[in-house]
C-alpha cells in the first residue's frame, strides 16, 4: 500500500532563515513524487515534482526538494523563509505503476514564518 | 480564468437531503480527480475518470456517492441522502494525457457543510 507521511504537524521559522518540511513515503516500486501548497479557503497549487534523474529538484517559488531513496524522504526546503510562505504543505505520492495516477497525500503541515 | 473551476464554492444542506457539485476542468485534460479533505487531513482520493470512462473508485465512495463525466468534459459529484460525516472540502483536480509523470491540476474546492 502506498502512504505518505508528514511528522510534524507546525514548523515555525522566522522571516530569513532557512525552512525544511519534512515528508517520507512508502510505495511499491519507483515512486513520483509531488509538493503542494494551500492558501486558507483556496485549493492546492503545485509547487515541485521528483520523477527520476537529479536528486534534487527546483520548484515554483524558490522552494527546492531532495529526494533520498535509501530513507524514502522528499523533504521540502527554501533558503530564506518569507512570511508569505506561510501557508499548509502537502506531500504526494504516486506509484508508477498505478494507471490511474491518483495522488496519496499525507496530513500536511503548517508551515509558520514570523517577522 | 483557465484553471479548474468548481460549483458551487460552499453549499450548506440538511441532513437527508442531496447534493451535486461540478467540476470543470482544464479544456485539454483528459483525466479528472475527485477528492474529499476533512479538517486537519490530507486530501483523500473519491475517484478518477478518463474522458468519460470512470477507471477507478475509492472505498470511500459509498453508494451514496455517484460521479459522472458524461461528455468526458464537466463531471458532477452527487451525494445522496447527506449525513453530518459527509461535511468536508470536495476537491476536483485535472491533469493532461501522457506519462503519469505529468502534476494535477486542483480547482479552489466546494465546501459542503451538513447541519
Amino acid at each position: 500500500a502506498q502512504s505518505v507521511a508528514q511528522p510534524e504537524d507546525q514548523v515555525n521559522v522566522a522571516e530569513g532563515n532557512p525552512l525544511t518540511v519534512k515528508c517520507t513515503y512508502s510505495v511499491s516500486g519507483n515512486p513520483y513524487l509531488f509538493w503542494y501548497v494551500q492558501y486558507p479557503n483556496r485549493g492546492l497549487q503545485f509547487l515541485l515534482k521528483y520523477i527520476t534523474g537529479d536528486n534534487l529538484v527546483k520548484g515554483s517559488y524558490g522552494f527546492e526538494a531532495e529526494f533520498n531513496k535509501s530513507q524514502t524522504s522528499f523533504h521540502l526546503k527554501k533558503p530564506s523563509a518569507l512570511v508569505s510562505d506561510s501557508a499548509l504543505y502537502f506531500c504526494a505520492v504516486r506509484a508508477q505503476y498505478n494507471q490511474g495516477g491518483k495522488l496519496i497525500f499525507g496530513q500536511g503541515t503548517e508551515l509558520s514564518v514570523k517577522p | 480564468d483557465t484553471g479548474v473551476s468548481q460549483d458551487p464554492r460552499h453549499k450548506i444542506t440538511k441532513r437527508g437531503q442531496n447534493v451535486t457539485f461540478r467540476c470543470d476542468p482544464i479544456s485539454e485534460h483528459n483525466r479528472l480527480y475527485w477528492y474529499r479533505q476533512t479538517l486537519g487531513q490530507g486530501p483523500e482520493f473519491l475517484t478518477y475518470f478518463q474522458n468519460e470512462a470512470q477507471l477507478e473508485k475509492s472505498r470511500l465512495l459509498s453508494d451514496r456517492f455517484s460521479a459522472e463525466r458524461p461528455k468526458g468534459s464537466f463531471s458532477t459529484l452527487e451525494i445522496q441522502r447527506t449525513e453530518q460525516g459527509d461535511s468536508a472540502m470536495y476537491l476536483c483536480a485535472s491533469s493532461r494525457p501522457g506519462s503519469l509523470n505529468t502534476e494535477a491540476f486542483f480547482g479552489q474546492g466546494t465546501r459542503l457543510t451538513v447541519v
